[in-house]
């Protein structure tokens, strides 16, 4: 079975541009979640779409927004790129459903804003 | 507001002893509590989970304590390898029926051979 799969893997972009990043989901997978990783901060949440729908948000501003289709893949759109926002953007599967079940996840996008 | 706290940065330990990984957290309500492993360059691995409803969880080599009254959690690792050494994070979900975790900041563990 096909792991999460994040593209790219690597990105720069300039101050001011906007990106997407894609996910695609373990099949059968219906919630994708995506975090933020930076150094010392650990993975922040920035949101959770199941179903198309998006059941949980995080602290960002709104030029963080994301969207999930019906096949499940998702992705993550940033508007007016800061610097601040170079990261690894990372992705999580879960089968959805509210069990006690794990999240898997990507191996990232790395985002370097310049 | 840190809601999940893994206050020991790194950790070095020799091959063959226990590596003991700790986490605190604030919020009562937490449901539901993993720890991941992560490695350069790639995405977390999930280890091991436990449920509030219990307080140890066990498998292989890993074992997770969660104490509920201190709201503490433990990730022990016996015997640890060298092919441990990675950040560890250990994570909890604030509400029952979603994916939104809260990851602590990560305790990275050297183990020496």
């Amino acid at each position: 079975k096909a792991g999460v799969t994040q593209t790219p893997r690597y990105l720069i972009k300039t101050r001011g541009q906007q990106v997407t990043l894609s996910c695609s989901p373990i099949s059968g997978h219906r919630s994708v979640s995506w975090y933020q990783q930076t150094p010392g901060q650990g993975l922040q949440f920035l949101f959770e779409y199941f179903s198309e729908t998006q059941r949980n948000k995080g602290n960002f501003p709104g030029r963080f927004s994301g969207r999930q289709f019906s096949n499940s893949r998702s992705e993550m759109n940033v508007s007016t790129l800061e610097l601040g926002d170079s990261a690894l953007y990372l992705c999580a599967s879960s089968f959805g459903g509210g069990a006690n079940t794990e999240a898997f996840f990507g191996q990232g996008t790395r985002l370097t804003v310049v | 507001d840190q809601q999940v706290k893994q206050n020991s940065p790194s950790l070095s330990v020799q091959e063959g002893r226990i590596s003991i990984l700790n986490c605190d957290y604030t919020n009562s309500m937490f449901d539901y509590f993993l720890w991941y492993k992560k490695y350069p360059a790639e995405g977390p691995t999930f280890l091991i989970s436990i449920s509030s409803i219990k307080d140890k969880n066990e498998d292989g080599r890993f074992t997770v304590f969660l104490n509920k009254s201190a709201k503490h959690l433990s990730l022990h690792i016996v015997p640890s390898q060298p092919g441990d050494s990675a950040v560890y994070f250990c994570a909890a979900r604030p509400t029952s029926g979603t994916y939104k975790y809260i990851f602590g900041t990560g305790t990275r563990l050297k183990v020496l051979a």
